[in-house]
């Protein structure tokens, strides 16, 4: 199995900050890499696909970058309803494997 | 609107099975591979099972192999999830997930469904 390591597995930042996670394959996974929000309580959303295509409908100051085994996603100007956990996930092979997440909490 | 509505979850003793439903709308479903994915309380995400479109393949994550069967009633626009033999451990929330792919054999989940909470206790 491919194994998804994201770090840190917290943060602080502050409204207007900018924001860096990172996700790295146990293996290369060329850019089949999406990442997912997912507020308390509610299902995760998908935000970039194939490490750097942003879901339609989602913000632009999200994005995301990488290939093989090391990727990135950035949030911009962070704004309130950005606090939340973010995951990393391969769909390189099966079975598909996630990241241990991020929690992107207001300092 | 695309929309995963799961349901079928509960409280169940250890031993016991359940079976979960996840009635999908708005998308042409049997085109479609569905994924089941769970969350143990305050956990990440592990992925649980898969099913292609016309319900000839299956595949489990090794934890529930044997345990676990996915199926599909494409007539009905709804996949399955039967649950035997339950452990504690198999306690999360359950989500039912369609796989989107992509040009270049890529994929991604989406959407989710809203979840439903499996609790295997005595």
């Amino acid at each position: 199995d491919i194994q998804m390591t994201q770090s840190p597995s917290s943060l602080s930042a502050s409204v207007g900050g900018t924001v860096t996670i990172t996700c790295r394959a146990s293996q290369s996974i060329h850019n089949y890499l999406n990442w997912y929000q997912q507020k308390p309580g509610k299902a995760p959303k998908l935000l970039i696909y194939v490490a750097s295509s942003l879901q339609v409908g989602v913000p632009s100051r999200f994005s995301g970058s990488g290939s093989g085994t090391d990727f990135t996603l950035t949030i911009n100007s962070l704004q309130p309803e950005d606090f939340a956990t973010y995951y990393c996930q391969q769909s390189y092979s099966s079975p598909l494997t996630f990241g241990g997440g991020t929690k992107v909490q207001i300092k | 609107e695309v929309q995963l509505v799961e349901s079928g979850g509960g409280l169940v003793p250890p031993g016991g099975s359940l079976r979960l439903s996840c009635a999908a709308s708005g998308f042409i479903f049997s085109d479609f591979w569905m994924h089941w994915v769970r969350q143990a309380p305050g956990k990440g995400l592990m992925w649980v099972s898969r099913i292609n479109g016309d319900g000839t393949y299956t595949d489990y994550a090794d934890s529930v192999k044997g345990r676990f069967a996915i199926s599909r009633d494409n007539a009905k626009s709804t996949v399955y999830l039967q649950m035997n033999s339950l452990r504690a451990e198999d306690t999360a929330i359950y989500y039912c997930v369609r796989l989107q792919l992509g040009e270049f054999g890529d994929s991604w989940l989406d959407p989710w469904g809203q979840g439903t909470l499996i609790t295997v206790s005595s």
